[in-house]
């Protein structure tokens, strides 16, 4: 158990919909980091957030948007959802930025679209 | 990923050895890091390297070379088990912010 927790596990939704993906960090870790992984494929960086800010955007799409919260959970939300948005979402989580220290990935959100 | 390579597979035997290459190009580095991802599961951290040589961690070791924008993770005494995607991250500034940028993965095959 790496202390990264994302919820749900599974979800399955209509093309069109919009969905929100929880990510809580390990405690004392202040960024979480969004990736997706669509089937046999890398893991491309979506977006950071350091401490409730928006640190860097990767291949987001402008359909796409995230948070993170004062508590420092992040939901990453996905609207007008397309099949091709079909994937294994994964946040992870590290105490800081630059820092030198270990990063850890949750267990991941799949998301299917129908 | 852009800008960090790694191999698309290897195959090895049971008890042999494997060395999985990885090489980058990033400005700002801040860490190389290796996971090891089962397919449809999350990737699971192996270890972590932010300065030269090599760190051991049991059958796992990571090397870096900073000056080359390189690493390697080699694998001992292979196990069934092993047989996943091995990650190669690196933590730099990719042109878009100080951010964990990974690899495409090596997927190993261990043949009994």
């Amino acid at each position: 158990d790496s202390g990264v927790t994302q919820t749900p596990k599974h979800l399955i939704t209509a093309t069109g919909q919009r969905v929100t993906l929880r990510c809580s960090p390990r405690s004392g870790d202040l960024s979480v980091y969004w990736y997706q992984q669509s089937l046999d494929q890398g893991l491309q960086f979506l977006i950071h957030y350091y401490n409730g800010e928006e640190r860097a955007k990767g291949n987001i799409l402008e359909r796409f948007s995230a948070q993170q919260f004062p508590d420092l959970h992040s939901e990453l939300n996905l609207s007008s959802l397309e099949l091709g948005d079909s994937a294994l979402y994964f946040c992870a989580s590290s105490v800081g930025v630059g820092t030198n220290t270990e990063a850890f990935f949750g267990q991941g959100t799949r998301l299917t679209v129908v | 990923g852009q800008n960090i390579d790694q191999p698309t597979e290897m195959t090895a035997t049971e008890g042999a050895i494997v060395q999985i290459n990885c090489t980058y190009q990033t400005s700002g580095f801040n860490g190389l890091f290796w996971y090891q991802q089962h397919a449809g599961e999350a990737p699971t951290f192996l270890s972590y390297n932010v300065l030269d040589g090599l760190e051991e961690k049991g059958r796992f070791s990571s090397f870096l070379s900073r000056s080359k924008g390189y690493s390697y993770l080699l694998l001992k005494e292979l196990q069934m088990k092993d047989s996943a995607s091995y990650l190669c991250a690196v933590r730099g500034d990719w042109g878009f912010g100080n951010v964990l940028h990974c690899g495409s993965g090596t997927q190993v095959i261990v043949l009994p």
